[in-house]
């Protein structure tokens, strides 16, 4: 059972490089959300989709752009990096009542 | 505006007795609360849930205690064990599209 696939696991970019987060569940969920964990804060969510072409702003979303073409994928986009983007990044996928976790990607942006 | 809130960073217990990890939240709409738990370079992994119509959840060694006068959930450990030493998150539901509002987690240690 692979669940929630997250790659990559570790990456360094540099300040204005982009990038992008690849999220892949295999539970045929309707629901997908990319988090960050920075010390301190918890898990803060940056966007959401509640479907297949669908996405939605979080909490945290600037400087970030997400996309759902597949159902079973969901994209995190980093256009132009910033240290500021340093953390470690979960996605996640749920039913109506449990949400399951990526084991996270740590991002260091220099 | 923190919607749900865990005041205690971190909680340390002998093992063998009760860790009680505390959560508080704002948001009278939320109506399903949960409880993650989050070993180091792991994604958080569900622990145990409770409805808002439900005042207790239990499953065998955690329950959660649920008080919605005073938005105040709990989450009782018994007995602790050092297995349990992790980053546990307390969660909330409400809203349209079943987003879940996390707080800033509490680090329990269990002593041996």
């Amino acid at each position: 059972n692979a669940g929630v696939t997250q790659t990559p696991k570790f990456r360094v970019l540099k300040t204005g490089q982009s990038m992008t987060l690849l999220c892949a569940q295999d539970m045929n969920h309707e629901y997908m959300y990319w988090y960050r964990q920075d010390p301190g804060m918890g898990l803060r969510l940056i966007h959401y989709s509640v479907g297949e072409g669908t996405t939605a702003k979080g909490e945290v979303p600037d400087g970030y752009n997400v996309s759902r073409l597949k159902k079973q994928n969901f994209l995190l986009g980093l256009e132009s990096a910033a240290p500021s983007q340093t953390s470690v990044y979960f996605c996640a996928s749920s039913t109506n009542t449990e949400a399951f976790f990526g084991q996270g990607t740590r991002l260091t942006v220099v | 505006d923190q919607q749900v809130k865990q005041n205690s960073p971190s909680l340390s217990v002998q093992e063998g007795r009760i860790s009680i990890l505390n959560c508080d939240y704002t948001n009278s709409m939320f109506d399903y609360f949960l409880w993650y738990k989050k070993y180091p370079a792991e994604g958080p992994t569900f622990l145990i849930s409770i409805s808002s119509i439900k005042d207790k959840n239990e499953d065998g060694r955690f329950t959660v205690f649920l008080n919605k006068s005073a938005k105040h959930l709990s989450l009782h450990i018994v007995p602790s064990q050092p297995g349990d030493s992790a980053v546990y998150f307390c969660a909330a539901r409400g809203g349209g599209y079943q987003k879940v509002t996390f707080g800033t987690g509490t680090k329990l240690q269990v002593i041996p």
